[in-house]
């Protein structure tokens, strides 16, 4: 079975300084990776995706996420944070073969502080 | 382009009322899921479909029914609503393998 795993529900970091919001996923075969950015009363929108072509993956927004498979981790960065960056972010994984279900981490919410 | 179309995006029912949630998508995409969003919880998978004619659970499926007729529609109905129930839905679709999903805007719902 999947899982995925957001370490912390909350971060705050200041305008201008580096966003790092942790996930870590469990999965028997190497799975397909998303991240999903949620503004309020809004719905998901997709950041960026693993797709085994590079481990460094560059999204929208100045955002990217590295793979590393040793750590099954797939960290998401931003060099520096911006105001309009405060959302809920949601990390997940996607089990290739059959049920090609989505599995969701249970999300960080990122303040930005000015 | 459309995407993934929700309605309603707000509802307030009556305990023990039914409903029925709509989902449409133009994207001609085989998977489609309902998800409900509860605070610190993220995001749970109710009921899901591969293709027209085929359902299948999620980890929350109690208390709520799909059907898939057409590739495009998706409905979730709640049977008997209960104030446990009062959620966030998402309804996403997606092609299968490596391609993300595309979510509706939400419905929120609250029973009261």
């Amino acid at each position: 079975a999947q899982s995925v795993t957001q370490l912390g529900s909350h971060v705050s970091v200041s305008e201008g300084a580096l966003v790092l919001l942790r996930c870590n996923y469990s999965s028997s075969v190497p799975p397909y990776l998303f991240w999903y950015v949620q503004y309020p009363n809004q719905g998901l929108q997709l950041l960026l995706k693993y797709t085994s072509a590079a481990t460094l993956v560059k999204g929208i927004n100045g955002f990217e996420a590295e793979f590393k498979k040793s750590e099954t981790s797939f960290h998401l960065t931003k060099p520096s944070a911006h105001m309009s960056d405060a959302a809920e972010y949601f990390c997940a994984v996607r089990s290739p073969g059959t049920s090609n279900q989505f599995y969701f981490g249970t999300g960080t919410s990122l303040t930005v502080i000015p | 382009n459309a995407g993934v179309t929700q309605t309603p995006k707000f509802q307030v029912l009556k305990t023990g009322q039914s409903m029925t949630l709509q989902c449409a998508q133009d994207m001609n995409h085989e998977y489609m899921s309902w998800y409900r969003q509860d605070p610190g919880m993220g995001l749970r998978l109710i009921h899901y479909s591969v293709g027209a004619g085929i359902t299948d659970q999620g980890e929350v499926p109690n208390g709520y029914n799909v059907s898939r007729s057409t590739t495009e529609d998706f409905p979730l109905r709640l049977l008997s609503a209960a104030p446990s129930q009062t959620s966030v839905y998402f309804c996403a679709s997606s092609s299968v393998g490596n391609t993300e999903a595309f979510f509706g805007q939400g419905t929120r719902l609250t029973v009261v």
